[in-house]
């Protein structure tokens, strides 16, 4: 079952504009971490925070989280058309000790328009 | 560094034949984790191997298996496959606790 849940489900933007996604999710977690998937390839990594931290930051990418509203969002500044793929919200839950499987949302689909 | 590798690319079966979809881990990560990528459903946790033992599935039925190799490598067995098992199946690996990092995955089409 997907835990998380995000928010457009698509987004269309201009070059150099900022970009935000939303997740929500349901219970209780361990880590929250955002990851890019390009067109049917392998995901990649783009920032952890754990339960215990409001933001971080990397590059242009700034990821909050609101643990007491179960959601996370993911603001990426000064876009540009690589950006253009889809973001995925990913939890780990506690009874890993963060180890564990992670629980996808199912996506925001991002085009960067040039 | 190496990243995560998985083979085949693309594999094609019938309904009722056996899958075997192998993933080679980034050196020193010890646990590998399967996940299913299917059309409608996104993607889901399947099996999480660390140090050779299995630690953890997800809601999966058991004819889908796999196993831990010594050299931390894995395979993803699926049996008697059904027309719903086309799907995008991505490894990962990791340190423990650490971010998984993912391959490009194996796309399974059954006929």
């Amino acid at each position: 079952s997907q835990q998380g849940e995000e928010d457009p489900q698509a987004l269309s933007i201009q070059e150099g504009e900022n970009a935000t996604m939303n997740c929500s999710y349901k219970t209780s977690i361990n880590n929250l971490q955002w990851y890019r998937q390009n067109s049917g390839r392998g995901l990649v990594h783009l920032i952890l925070i754990r339960s215990n931290e409001r933001e971080k930051h990397s590059g242009r990418l700034r990821v909050t989280l609101d643990t007491s509203k179960k959601s996370s969002s993911l603001l990426i500044t000064a876009s540009r058309a690589a950006d253009t793929a889809s973001y995925f919200c990913a939890t780990a839950m506690p009874t890993g000790g963060g180890a564990d499987g992670l629980t996808f949302g199912k996506g925001t689909h991002l085009i960067i328009q040039p | 560094e190496a990243g995560v590798t998985q083979s085949p690319t693309h594999l094609i079966k019938t309904r009722g034949q056996q899958a075997t979809l192998r993933c080679s881990p980034i050196s020193g990560h010890t646990s590998v984790y399967w996940y299913q990528q299917a059309l409608g459903l996104g993607l889901q946790f399947l099996l999480w191997y660390d140090e050779g033992e299995e630690r953890n599935r997800g809601n999966f039925p058991p004819r889908f298996s796999g196993r831990q190799f010594p050299n931390y490598s894995s395979e993803l067995n699926v049996n008697a496959l059904e027309l719903e098992d086309s799907a995008l199946y991505l490894c990962a690996s990791s340190l423990l606790l650490q971010p998984q990092h993912f391959g490009d995955g194996t796309r399974l089409s059954i006929l």
